[in-house]
């Protein structure tokens, strides 16, 4: 099955650890992105990546950081320094910057 | 003013009705448009992509208005599965693939 995994589907933190949530496609596609969404709003952008080994900052990329070792892969650690990090957290990924964005399933992180 | 705006919502209506959304836009240099549904505690999918010259899927379709920065989904015959939050999308194109969501509108279709 072709498509986009994100693990955990739920995530529990306490306050001052950092966690990562793991974003994964077999889609071939180039560009992956990181999305949080917070209850009643609309999606935002944290990081972007176009390629292998280059990503961009997003609106909200504060306490957050992001890899992109391998084209299949674009991990994303929300640190301690995230103020308020419990969200529904959202990876998409197109065949280029222009294409459409397909989302994986998501991860809830709540911090205890 | 927020740069993808929509109808707040939510949207509450029988079985059978046909319901319009509409969502405006700041960016004038904006390319791409989209409505994608959102189910309650899913991800978003994408419904349909949104052409100059409007488009039709089944009982949904979609038109742009450049002029007006405006983008509206209308949805004929509404189903009980089609409750969900519509999520009006706009890629602007020249910021790298950035997509810039609305709020979204929900819309709850009963018996």
């Amino acid at each position: 099955d072709g498509g986009i995994t994100q693990s955990p589907k739920y995530l529990f933190r306490k306050e001052g650890q950092n966690v990562t949530l793991s974003c994964e496609q077999n889609l071939n596609h180039d560009a992956m992105y990181w999305y949080r969404q917070d209850p009643g709003q609309g999606l935002r952008l944290i990081y972007y990546s176009q390629i292998v080994n280059d990503f961009q900052k997003g609106d909200i990329a504060e306490g957050y950081s992001v890899s992109r070792e391998k084209k299949e892969s674009f991990p994303l650690t929300v640190t301690s320094a995230q103020k308020n990090p419990t969200a529904f957290y959202l990876c998409a990924s197109s065949m280029g910057a222009t294409d459409t964005q397909y989302f994986g399933p998501g991860t809830r992180l709540t911090v205890l | 003013r927020k740069e993808v705006e929509q109808d707040p919502g939510p949207f509450n209506v029988p079985e059978g009705a046909t319901v319009a959304f509409n969502c405006t836009y700041s960016n004038s240099a904006s390319q791409s448009f989209f409505w994608y549904r959102q189910d309650c505690r899913k991800e978003p999918k994408l419904l349909m992509s949104v052409y100059s010259s409007g488009n039709e899927d089944g009982r949904f379709t979609a038109q742009l208005n450049r002029a007006s920065q405006y983008i509206s989904l209308l949805i004929r015959d509404s189903k009980l599965s089609d409750s969900a939050t519509y999520l009006c999308v706009v890629n602007p194109n020249n910021q790298g693939g950035k997509l810039i969501f609305g709020q979204g509108t929900e819309l709850s279709v009963k018996p």
